[in-house]
């Protein structure tokens, strides 16, 4: 049973517009969330985090989005650029812990 | 090097064969974590080891898995007997400590068992 869930494995958009990715999960004991990127031949690298007394969470063009309510958090990028293209998996876990589950993944592909 | 280091980028093996996967992590870093992505997967944790205390192991998914983690630094995973299976890319990341931590990753080992 996959606790976390990112449900489109590909997404496409035009450089220069908001790109959304989405990430569900399960378990109401998740506090922190994080995403990451990974390039083809590398190691996924860490992008932005939020804990659950936030609801936003900004750096730069990239902003993790988080309900609660919903079990459902966000990442959007705005404004998307071809260096984006990469695959990003969201992270969710108990930070009293250290395991972190992780979805399986969504290609972005910004193009040009 | 200042990031993690994995060794071997690729390994082919024969089924039956074991095979042993090394990480080194970045130095300072308490925390040291080994994953697996098999294809279409996400990452499926496998083993954690936090400073002198006694590994994590729930994730194993069979006892031909096997890790350890030497002075505190280096760590080797051991595959016994592959199978078909095993193939999957292996990952390993190292953190400051548990918990809260952001884990810094390695390129991975890209298994390969035919």
């Amino acid at each position: 049973d996959q606790q976390v869930k990112q449900n489109s494995p590909s997404l496409s958009v035009q450089e220069g517009r908001i790109s959304i990715l989405n990430c569900d999960y399960t378990n109401s004991m998740f506090d922190y969330f994080l995403w990451y990127k990974k390039y083809p031949a590398e190691g996924p690298t860490f992008l932005i985090s939020i804990s659950s007394i936030k609801d936003k969470n900004e750096d730069g063009r990239f902003t993790v989005f988080l309900n609660k309510s919903a079990k459902h958090l966000s990442l959007h990028i705005v404004p998307s650029q071809p260096g984006d293209s990469a695959v990003y998996f969201c992270a969710a876990g108990d930070s009293g812990t250290y395991k972190y589950i992780f979805g399986t993944g969504t290609r972005l592909k910004v193009l040009a | 090097g200042a990031g993690v280091s994995q060794s071997p980028s690729n390994k082919v093996t024969e089924k039956g064969k074991d095979v042993e996967l090394r990480c080194d992590p970045i130095s300072g870093h308490t925390a040291l974590y080994w994953y697996r992505q098999s294809l279409g997967q996400g990452l499926e944790f496998l083993i954690y080891f936090q400073g002198n205390s006694a590994p994590d192991k729930s994730g194993l998914p069979s006892d031909r898995f096997s890790a350890e983690r030497t002075g505190g630094s280096v760590s080797t995973l051991t595959i016994q007997r592959t199978q078909q299976e095993d193939s999957a890319v292996y990952l390993c990341a190292s953190s400051l400590a548990g918990g809260g931590n952001i884990q810094y990753f390695g390129a991975g080992t890209r298994l390969s068992v035919l």
